[in-house]
């Protein structure tokens, strides 16, 4: 079946510093992505959307600024924490929608903690 | 923010035994999904059922669809300790289906005692 490859699958930095996660369609093209966070024991609030070559769509209250999403290909969307903080720590899971089957399919998600 | 809900939004019952769990979501749907989640893992797709159906199986998993009500259920028989899991129902309510992302419930925490 279809592959979504998220990488790192787990990542710690220091406060202040930015994080990127990559988010890859490994056997089909992904018109869209999209970004996830998952905070413990709670359930996905979806982040942003993001169409190869145009900007992402982000939702309420999430800083477009500080998550950065880079859509360059049909096939890897990026997702960067800038400047991150403790309370940016949360597990970030990307989903990219197949070109010709309109299918969804998940990545497995990154742990990001942030010290 | 989060359409739908589940209840219960724990559930522990012994093997062999069957879970149900339920979910409501808040406008009008073209599909909703369940998905499993394992501690600390990614989404794992359960079944899909559309607007125009009221019940689905799929192995050991049987969804319902009540659009009048708004809800869905969840029934795994036979349950065994790898079902162990969170489920969380997620509907394409924001936009009609198309390009926008899912609308995820609460989820339900189940544990399968051995």
């Amino acid at each position: 079946g279809a592959v979504v490859s998220q990488h790192p699958s787990r990542v710690i930095c220091k406060s202040g510093t930015s994080v990127k996660i990559e988010c890859r369609s490994l056997d089909f093209q992904a018109t869209t992505m999209f970004w996830y966070r998952q905070f413990p024991k709670q359930s996905l609030m979806l982040m942003a959307t993001s169409n190869e070559g145009s900007k992402a769509t982000y939702e309420q209250g999430v800083e477009k600024d500080k998550f950065l999403i880079n859509h360059a290909s049909l096939t890897l969307s990026t997702l960067t924490v800038t400047s991150a903080h403790p309370e940016d720590s949360s597990f970030y899971i990307c989903s990219a929608r197949a070109l010709y089957t309109g299918e969804l399919f998940f990545g497995e998600g990154s742990r990001l903690t942030v010290l | 923010s989060q359409q739908g809900e589940e209840d219960p939004q724990a559930l522990s019952i012994q093997e062999g035994e069957n879970a149900t769990m339920n979910c409501s979501y808040k406008t009008s749907i073209n599909n909703l999904q369940w998905y499993r989640q394992n501690s600390g893992r990614g989404l794992v797709h359960l079944i899909l059922i559309r607007s125009n159906e009221r019940e689905k199986h799929s192995g050991r998993l049987r969804v319902t669809l009540d659009t009048s009500k708004k809800s869905s259920s969840l029934l795994i028989t036979a349950s065994r300790a790898a079902d162990t899991a969170s489920y969380f129902c997620a509907t394409d309510e924001r936009s009609g289906g198309g390009a926008d992302g899912l609308t995820f419930g609460k989820g339900t925490h189940l544990i399968i005692q051995p």
